[in-house]
């Protein structure tokens, strides 16, 4: 059973980066292809990017190109998302999530990230 | 990027009641499509993948249908705990998309 584990909640400010990360507890972080999704408030789901384990590479929204970079430190079974450049727009709830097929069977508790000057 | 648009974007309906929820996509997505539920304050949980799979411990009155662009999820007998915000996402192109949510609530 794959278990996810997410940081706590952020409170940035406009033009500042915040860095998610998500621990993987029950398989190694090797085995899974990670995913990060958001919600802002009363909205829907959003993807944000995710491993490619076909080509080994992470693939952006383009949306979030050059403003966001997803990493993993395989060492603590830790994956990280970054989101640079903060605006208003970006206070959500961030999620990752995992599972087989890109479907998405597990999912991490969410951070909130709040931008406020 | 395959756009996928559900209908209704609220269904009220009663206990006891059918529920038939839509997805549409943008283009084909074959049968690489997968529905899921949200509670407030809680994660999204799968509930069908690839189009009429039930995901594990998904009670048999949830169901899924469809090929292509058209999809649908059906609740036989609605229970209490099934009032949510249900979304279907799309695996078969990147980017990896979601519809905009359609929200079940109680009549």
């Amino acid at each position: 059973q794959v278990q996810l584990v997410q940081s706590g909640a952020e409170v940035k400010k406009p033009g500042a980066s915040v860095k998610v990360s998500c621990k993987v507890s029950g398989y190694t972080l090797t085995e899974l292809s990670m995913h990060w999704v958001r919600q802002a408030p009363g909205k829907g789901l959003e993807w944000m990017g995710g491993f490619d384990p076909e080509d080994g590479e992470t693939i952006y929204a383009q949306k979030f190109q050059g403003r966001v970079t997803m990493t993993e430190d395989t060492s603590t079974d830790t994956a990280y998302m970054e989101l640079s450049s903060l605006r208003s727009e970006d206070t959500a709830v961030y999620y990752c999530a995992t599972g087989d097929g890109y479907y998405f069977d597990y999912w991490g508790q969410g951070t909130l990230v709040t931008v406020s000057s | 990027e395959i756009v996928l648009t559900q209908s209704p974007a609220t269904l009220s309906l009663s206990p006891g009641e059918r529920a038939t929820l839509s997805c549409r996509a943008s283009q084909s997505v074959s049968s690489y499509l997968a529905w899921y539920q949200q509670k407030p304050g809680q994660a999204p949980r799968l509930l069908i993948y690839d189009a009429s799979n039930r995901a594990t411990g998904i009670p048999a009155r949830f169901s899924g249908s469809g090929s292509g662009t058209d999809f649908t999820l059906t609740i036989s007998s609605l229970e209490p705990e099934d009032f949510a915000v249900y979304y279907c996402q799309q695996r078969s192109n990147w980017p990896k998309t979601f519809g905009q949510g359609t929200k079940l609530e109680i009549k």
